[in-house]
């Protein structure tokens, strides 16, 4: 069963930092892109970024653009995403998917909150 | 890049067909044959219904068809059903190397 686990969400201030994991079972993360995907409350998803297999091609939204870093360790079947000077606005629930087809995201994890505020 | 548009809300009856639209631009939903549409349930997470366009995952109901005509992409849920009240997003690749999402449709089963 493909299962996606992400962590790392906290409430943090505005200008902060936090680095999101996402760990897969089930598959070979080296055989799939992956993505990001965050939805504000009460608010439609987002697509935020993605990554290709091997991690040569990477992909941005641009409000994050600068800001967000997105990577992989396909050895240990995860993906990251480093989150730095943090804005209100980027305050939602962060998913990790796997991309089976050209969408922005195909098998997405429950996610985990980040709220940026003072 | 600028979210696709979508109307806010569609009814229909059990049994009857609703279809739902998304507008883009020639950048995204009129340059790619990647549209997609998906379903999202309150508190859950959105699923997959329909991606390239027109073509269904395993396991999703053939009730679920998709088309584009132009900067118009179109979901059609036929033989309405009260489980597929749900919000209903559309989402394109776009000449950026990007996904853009729709602004949503609430979908009410009267």
């Amino acid at each position: 069963e493909v299962q996606l686990a992400e962590s790392g969400g906290d409430l943090v201030q505005p200008g902060g930092s936090l680095r999101l994991s996402c760990v897969a079972s089930g598959f070979m993360l080296s055989n799939h892109w992956m993505s990001w995907v965050r939805q504000a409350p009460g608010k439609g998803p987002e697509w935020v970024a993605n990554i290709k297999q091997d991690g040569s091609e990477k992909h941005y939204v641009d409000s994050v653009k600068g800001r967000f870093t997105i990577s992989r360790d396909n050895a240990r079947n995860s993906m990251y995403l480093q989150m730095n000077s943090l804005r209100a606005e980027d305050t939602a629930v962060y998913h990790c998917a796997r991309n089976l087809w050209a969408t922005p995201g195909d098998d997405w994890g429950q996610g985990t909150l980040v709220s940026v505020s003072s | 890049q600028s979210a696709l548009t979508q109307p806010a809300s569609v009814s229909g009856s059990p049994g009857q067909s609703i279809t739902i639209s998304c507008t883009g631009t020639t950048s995204d939903v009129g340059g790619y044959n990647y549209v997609s549409w998906y379903q999202q349930h309150p508190g859950k997470v959105p699923k997959v219904v329909i991606y390239d366009v027109s073509s269904r995952p395993s396991g999703v109901s053939n009730r679920f068809s998709g088309s584009k005509s132009g900067t118009t992409a179109s979901l059609t849920i036929s033989g309405l059903q009260a489980e597929d009240e749900a919000d209903y997003y559309c989402s394109s690749f776009t000449s950026s190397a990007i996904y853009v999402f729709g602004t949503g449709t609430k979908v009410t089963v009267l």
